[in-house]
């Protein structure tokens, strides 16, 4: 099965801090992979998909980027709404696996 | 809108079995793969089962940890999907989310509790 490895698991940053939250797939997945932030209590919410590309609704400071088996999710300008859980998904192949999370929260 | 909604979730003991099922709306369910995803008490996101289209033969996949165990199936007359589970764990404790289109539409959830 491939791994994904997500880092880091919290993440403390300010308002209006750029951030940067990262997944390593452990075989290739081409840009089979997705990002979504989980609030607590509710269900997670698609941010990402095609590695790049932003789901409908989704502010435009949010940002998803590869670098080789690197994937990252990028908030240009943090703002109170966004602290919440973020998790990779990569859906090259069955099954497919999600990174363990990042939790963002204020400094 | 689309909506999924969940049901069938509830306290069972340790072996015993249980069906959730999920009632989709607002899309064309048939030619939707399905999922469902499951989050443990404090934990992160668990992908558990997927279900392709029957252009696809229904394929069925399944997460390691639940294999042998879990089945998934799904109506395309009723726009519902299921997920029997049997021979339950501790484990298995967890909310039980339906997604459909790869994570673009996601269900409420259903807690599902497996303890003696």
């Amino acid at each position: 099965d491939i791994q994904m490895t997500q880092s880091p698991s919290s993440l403390p940053a300010s308002l209006g801090d750029r951030v940067t939250i990262t997944c390593r797939a452990s075989q290739d997945i081409g840009n089979y992979l997705r990002w979504f932030q989980q609030k607590p209590g509710k269900s997670p919410r698609l941010m990402i998909y095609g590695a790049t590309n932003l789901a409908a609704g989704v502010p435009s400071r949010f940002s998803g980027s590869r670098s080789g088996s690197d994937y990252s999710l990028t908030i240009s300008s943090l703002e109170s709404e966004d602290m919440a859980d973020y998790y990779c998904l990569q859906s090259k192949e069955s099954p497919n696996t999600f990174g363990a999370g990042t939790k963002l929260e204020l400094k | 809108a689309v909506q999924l909604v969940e049901s069938g979730g509830g306290l069972v003991q340790p072996k015993e079995s249980l069906k959730i099922s999920c009632a989709a709306s607002g899309f064309t369910f048939s030619n939707a793969a399905m999922y469902w995803v499951r989050q443990a008490p404090g934990k992160g996101l668990e992908w558990v089962a997927r279900i392709r289209t029957k252009p696809n033969n229904y394929a069925t996949y399944y997460a390691d940890s639940v294999k042998g165990r879990f089945t998934i199936s799904r109506d395309d007359s009723k726009s519902m999907v299921y997920l029997q589970m049997d021979n339950l764990k501790t484990e298995d404790t967890a909310m039980y989310y339906c997604t459909a289109d790869s994570g673009g539409y996601w269900g409420q959830g259903v807690m599902v509790t497996v303890s003696s």
